[in-house]
């Protein structure tokens, strides 16, 4: 059983072009979250999915960030237009949505903004 | 809003003593587990409490939920190097299924 798997592992993007984070729960999992990860600093979460369903996205920023989890393939964080603040690691873990059950991350995209 | 405090955010730690690292939550949790991250690693699920008071043991690890389900306390002895690493405490939210809102996470450095 193949764990969270996130890709690409390092990324890196010039100020203003797109970043795309890709995240493949755990199989027979369908709840996806997607934390932020500043240098020396703790785990934030952005936003919470099921299958096409965005449940809780309160903290992902207003703009520029979205993400979605289509009812076929991996989740995806989209960021436009990335500025240097957005450089971070990016976490995604899944779930299988019952509650009171542990998340399994992902090895995380490290994402720099040049 | 709802938050999850954790101290000391930093520990330096002779190797072979004990430490304790806390977890404080602003409203009651529905849950709390533990994780730790090894330096460029991902966080990796230790253990999870439900319970009001609870306590859970993983050899030199003990971990603790409050009675009133706001804190938590993971308490390490005999310190080893293979202790390096960042442990972060996660609340469940009573009214969130599955979301998990991370502490700060306690750095702990061990020295030989």
């Amino acid at each position: 059983n193949a764990g969270v798997m996130q890709n690409p592992r390092h990324l890196v993007r010039r100020r203003g072009q797109e970043a795309r984070l890709r995240c493949s729960p755990m199989k027979g999992h369908s709840h996806v979250y997607w934390y932020r990860q500043l240098p020396e600093e703790g785990l934030k979460f952005m936003v919470y999915l099921q299958k096409e369903n965005i449940i809780d996205e309160s903290g992902m920023p207003k703009e520029r960030f979205s993400a979605e989890f289509p009812k076929e393939g991996p989740s995806i964080l989209r960021i436009q237009q990335v500025v240097r603040g957005d450089s971070a690691a990016y976490f995604c873990a899944s779930s299988p949505g019952t509650r009171n059950t542990e998340a399994f991350f992902g090895q995380g995209t490290r994402l720099t903004v040049v | 809003g709802q938050q999850v405090m954790q101290i000391p955010q930093y520990q330096h730690v002779q190797e072979g003593e004990d430490f304790t690292t806390y977890c404080n939550s602003s409203t009651t949790l529905s849950n709390i587990q533990w994780y730790k991250q090894r330096p460029g690693g991902h966080p990796v699920f230790l253990i999870q409490l439900v319970k009001s008071g609870e306590v859970k043991k993983q050899k030199r690890l003990t971990f603790q939920f409050g009675e009133a389900k706001k804190n938590s306390s993971l308490h390490i002895t005999a310190t080893q190097t293979t202790d390096v690493g960042t442990y972060f405490c996660a609340g469940g939210l009573p009214d969130s299924w599955g979301k998990l809102q991370f502490g700060a996470g306690t750095q702990v450095v061990v020295t030989p």
